[in-house]
């Protein structure tokens, strides 16, 4: 049963820091992975895709990394602003399948 | 152009009573997912429509749960009775899906409805 793992689950840091974010995954076998992000009391919003035969994605100031044989992916945010406060999941779809499997998502402080 | 709606928003109800969540999803998706997102989790999937067909519902507990998708756009998902359990985010997601191509676009998702059971 693929697992899908988010550490830290909470993190706060000044404005302008760049951070990380990572996503571990059980089962290298997926057809991508994908990174949402989710305010307070709203749904979730996709920021970037990457297919399985992909390394990286890039959106702005984020940069998504996957390494599908260590199943590890990274979320770069460069230059964080106050508006980037949200909760962050990482999701991968399982090969041969339209499911996706969630993290229990990152909480993210951006401090002015 | 719109995106996924539901309704309500939020719902509070006592155990043992029925409850009922509508999605609208964005037109033209063929594809609709329900998830159930408890506090501090990732969302996990209930069930899948691919038009009027549901193709995954593996995860629906069907004791109590049921879902409906008529004419292969709107969608209900009813809850009777039911359980103190039950109280989390119940997000609705629709996409694309290219079967002949084996293409997938990503899920787009609703602002989801809170459920409180006390």
């Amino acid at each position: 049963k693929q697992e899908v793992t988010q550490i830290p689950a909470a993190l706060s840091v000044p404005e302008g820091e760049n951070l990380v974010l990572n996503c571990s995954f059980t089962d290298s076998a997926i057809y991508n992975l994908q990174w949402f992000r989710q305010d307070p009391g709203k749904g979730l919003t996709s920021l970037l895709l990457i297919q399985s035969s992909q390394r990286e994605q890039t959106s702005g100031r984020l940069n998504a990394s996957l390494d599908k044989s260590s199943g590890r992916s990274t979320l770069y945010i460069a230059a964080s602003q106050p508006g980037d406060s949200a909760t962050y999941l990482c999701a991968v779809r399982e090969g041969g399948s339209e499911k996706l499997v969630f993290g229990k998502g990152t909480k993210l402080t951006v401090n002015p | 152009e719109a995106g996924v709606v539901q309704s309500p928003r939020y719902k509070i109800i006592e155990k043992k009573q029925p409850v009922a969540f509508w999605c609208n999803p964005i037109s033209g998706h063929n594809t609709l997912y329900w998830y159930r997102q408890n506090l501090g989790q990732g969302p996990e999937l209930l069930i899948r429509y691919e038009n009027e067909e549901a193709v995954d519902d593996s995860q629906l507990p069907k004791d109590r749960f049921s879902a409906e998708r008529l004419k292969g756009v709107d969608s209900t998902l009813k809850i009777q009775p039911a359980e103190l359990g039950d109280s989390a985010v119940y997000l609705c997601a629709s996409s694309l899906v290219y079967r002949r191509e084996g293409l997938t676009d990503t899920q787009y998702f609703g602002p989801g409805t809170r459920l409180t059971v006390l």
